[in-house]
């Protein structure tokens, strides 16, 4: 596609419900990046997928956190039994080569609240 | 964890005038991104310098990197209204694939 697309764009949730939040990347990129964006701060890096694999998990914030990519293109981030602490914007970013050392593109982002 | 930390953290200028912002980081870089961000919108690219540059120009945009002192700027130069928006420096480091982002400035531009 001509971007990267998320969805939903907003996502209202019980606390304990169980979410997924969708990235389609650009086709043909390789590298895929969630980002976490708390109110009025900068993005903060949750994982990092080079085509269907994940090789960098390090910044999901607990075991209730799953990303999958499973066949290189579209990604999906799970959260389950989501707490208020959650609530933030989740951006999605591709680029196309490894490492995503050239500029990524990002999503407009799903805006999750918890309540 | 933030990487870089901006200065100003909001910025009020009228229309025409330049926009100075500062950003600041603490480990060794490969390169160094300045990013926008719309109200409620994603991230836009702006522009990427790297290491071993000094200065690098996009438009009405001027970036420079300073390694010794571990800081960016970025000008805008000739602001316009529609430049109204959150902008981030963002930057690899080492071995890694991942971007770690400042905490940005707010920038208004008002008519």
């Amino acid at each position: 596609g001509a971007g990267v697309s998320q969805s939903p764009r907003y996502k209202v949730a019980k606390r304990g419900q169980d979410v997924a939040l969708r990235c389609d990347p650009i086709s043909g990129h390789v590298s895929l990046f969630w980002y976490q964006q708390a109110l009025g701060q900068g993005p903060e890096f949750l994982t990092y997928f080079q085509n269907e694999a994940q090789l960098d998990k390090s910044g999901l914030p607990s075991d209730r956190f799953f990303a999958e990519r499973p066949e290189g293109s579209v990604s999906t981030l799970k959260i389950q039994r989501t707490q208020q602490e959650d609530s933030a914007v989740y951006l999605c970013a591709s680029s196309l080569g490894a490492q995503g050392r050239d500029g990524y593109t990002f999503g407009s982002g799903t805006r999750l609240t918890v309540v | 964890s933030q990487q870089g930390e901006e200065d100003p953290q909001a910025l009020s200028i009228q229309e025409g005038e330049n926009a100075t912002m500062n950003c600041s980081y603490k480990t060794s870089i490969n390169n160094l991104q300045w990013y926008r961000q719309n109200s409620g919108r994603g991230l836009v690219h702006l522009i990427l310098i790297r290491s071993n540059e000094r200065e690098k120009h996009s438009g009405r945009l001027r970036v420079t990197l300073d390694t010794s002192k571990k800081s960016s700027s970025l000008l805008i130069t000739a602001s316009r209204a529609a430049d109204t928006a959150s902008y981030f420096c963002a930057s690899h480091t080492g071995g890694g694939n991942k971007l770690t982002f400042g905490t940005g400035t707010q920038l208004k531009v008002e008519l």
